[in-house]
């Protein structure tokens, strides 16, 4: 059992969705890491959270420790959010998850 | 602000030689971490330096990885001898510490 797991694993969404993805862990962290990752490409830290919710632009992090779980949510949505989002965890180890592969239609 | 520098972007060598990655971390980082990203996978930690002292390496195959950083600036990731199952994306990542990764654009090695 893996000790981060996201989903879903696929997402296809038309321009103007809103859209969640989840993340769900088994062992205790002191941060929760969403990243981005263009195909082809290298991966950009959008949020690291360890409490509460954060906002930036059209994308909304929460994380909620008591049930082990954070959100992902994109506004808008747009086909220049299309990517793969991956959740990871620090705490006595990085932990990530395989991540969310989105794709947005115009 | 300038990122985390990897070289090279391409590798592409045959089982059994060697290879060995360079990633300059962002100025005044003093954690750096190396992942390896399978296609379709996560990436995996493979090690994680605080200045030049190792934090992490529990998940680096050290019978064939090995990984240094000298003066707690930059680092290398060597891999002796490759065998097939190392083909992958090996990312450079740093931070201050507790503090947002920086990524680097990673270097997709290739062993034939």
């Amino acid at each position: 059992k893996n000790e981060v797991e996201q989903s879903p694993q696929n997402l296809t969404a038309q321009e103007g969705e809103f859209i969640t993805i989840n993340c769900s862990y088994s062992v205790g962290i002191s941060a929760l890491h969403w990243l981005q990752q263009h195909p082809g490409g290298g991966i950009v830290s959008l949020f690291m959270l360890s409490s509460g919710k954060k906002k930036h632009g059209r994308l909304i992090a929460t994380i909620n420790i008591q049930e082990k779980h954070s959100s992902l949510h994109i506004t808008a949505s747009h086909p220049r959010d299309s990517a793969v989002y991956i959740c990871a965890v620090t705490g006595n180890q990085f932990y990530f998850g395989t991540g969310t592969s989105l794709t947005v239609i115009p | 602000e300038a990122g985390v520098a990897q070289s090279p972007r391409y590798k592409i060598i045959e089982k059994r030689q060697s290879v060995a990655f360079w990633c300059n971390p962002i100025s005044g980082h003093a954690t750096l971490y190396w992942y390896q990203q399978i296609l379709g996978q996560g990436p995996k930690l493979l090690i994680q330096f605080q200045n030049n002292g190792v934090v992490d390496d529990s998940q680096l195959p050290k019978d064939r990885f090995s990984a240094e950083r000298l003066k707690g600036v930059d680092s290398t990731l060597k891999i002796q001898p490759a065998k097939l199952e190392d083909s992958a994306v090996y990312l450079c990542a740093s931070s201050l510490q507790g503090e947002k990764l920086f990524f680097g654009s990673g270097t997709q090695l290739s062993v034939l």
